[in-house]
């Protein structure tokens, strides 16, 4: 079964610092897909980035950067120079398709609390 | 380009009783499941449907079921509800599988 596992519950930082959030995965599938979600408090996921099991390559998006090592099963996320409004909820997950069908299978979600 | 849209954001319902959450997906998604989220338990799957036909059940009972229109609207039921059913409801649209899925902000629902 796939599984997403992300070590940290939460998180504090301050202001301008950088953080690097882990997410770790289990898979039989030989391809497949990762997420990155952002909750802030409103309650809304918001897509942050889509990375498939062939692009191993890293993702920067501003201040915000994307590691995948398929070698460890890691897709972690980088946050350079954390503001404020950054504080959320995270989540990483990993698409499972069954039958053309798909779900999100997600982890339990890191709490990043910047702190002025 | 509007987004995911979820009536009601907030309901308040006694153990027993039934309820229906709606979803507007993005206009073009004909792909649109559903997600509970609990403290405890975290997002886990519901459903998901695809032109008017569920194409994957998560583990849940039997009490939770849906349907989709063939507009793309999708509702979501719970019937004899019970204190655990508590917890924040979100629906997501996507073009097709393994696209980003794109959420609402959720309905939640509070069983006293």
């Amino acid at each position: 079964a796939q599984k997403v596992t992300q070590a940290q519950t939460e998180i504090s930082v301050v202001e301008k610092e950088d953080v690097t959030l882990d997410c770790v995965y289990e898979t039989r599938d030989t391809t497949y897909y990762l997420f990155w979600y952002k909750q802030p408090p409103s309650g809304e996921l918001v897509f942050l980035i889509r990375r498939n099991s062939f692009d191993e390559q890293n993702e920067i998006s501003g201040r915000y950067s994307w590691n995948f090592q398929k070698s460890t099963s890691s897709f972690n996320f980088t946050i350079t120079a954390s503001q404020v409004v950054d504080s959320a909820v995270y989540f990483c997950a990993l698409s499972e398709e069954i039958q053309g069908a798909q779900k999100l299978v997600f982890g339990q979600g890191t709490r990043l609390t910047i702190n002025p | 380009k509007a987004g995911v849209t979820q009536t009601p954001r907030y309901l308040i319902k006694t153990r027993g009783q039934q309820v229906t959450l709606s979803c507007s997906p993005i206009s073009g998604h004909r792909s649109v499941s559903w997600y509970q989220q609990t403290p405890g338990q975290g997002l886990q799957f519901l459903f998901e449907y695809f032109s008017e036909t569920q194409r994957n059940k998560g583990n849940f009972p039997g009490r939770f079921s849906g349907r989709q229109f063939s507009n793309s609207r999708s509702e979501m039921n719970v019937s004899t509800l019970e204190l655990g059913d508590s917890a924040l409801y979100l629906c997501a649209s996507a073009t097709g599988v393994n696209q980003p899925q794109h959420f609402g902000d959720g309905t939640r629902l509070s069983i006293l």
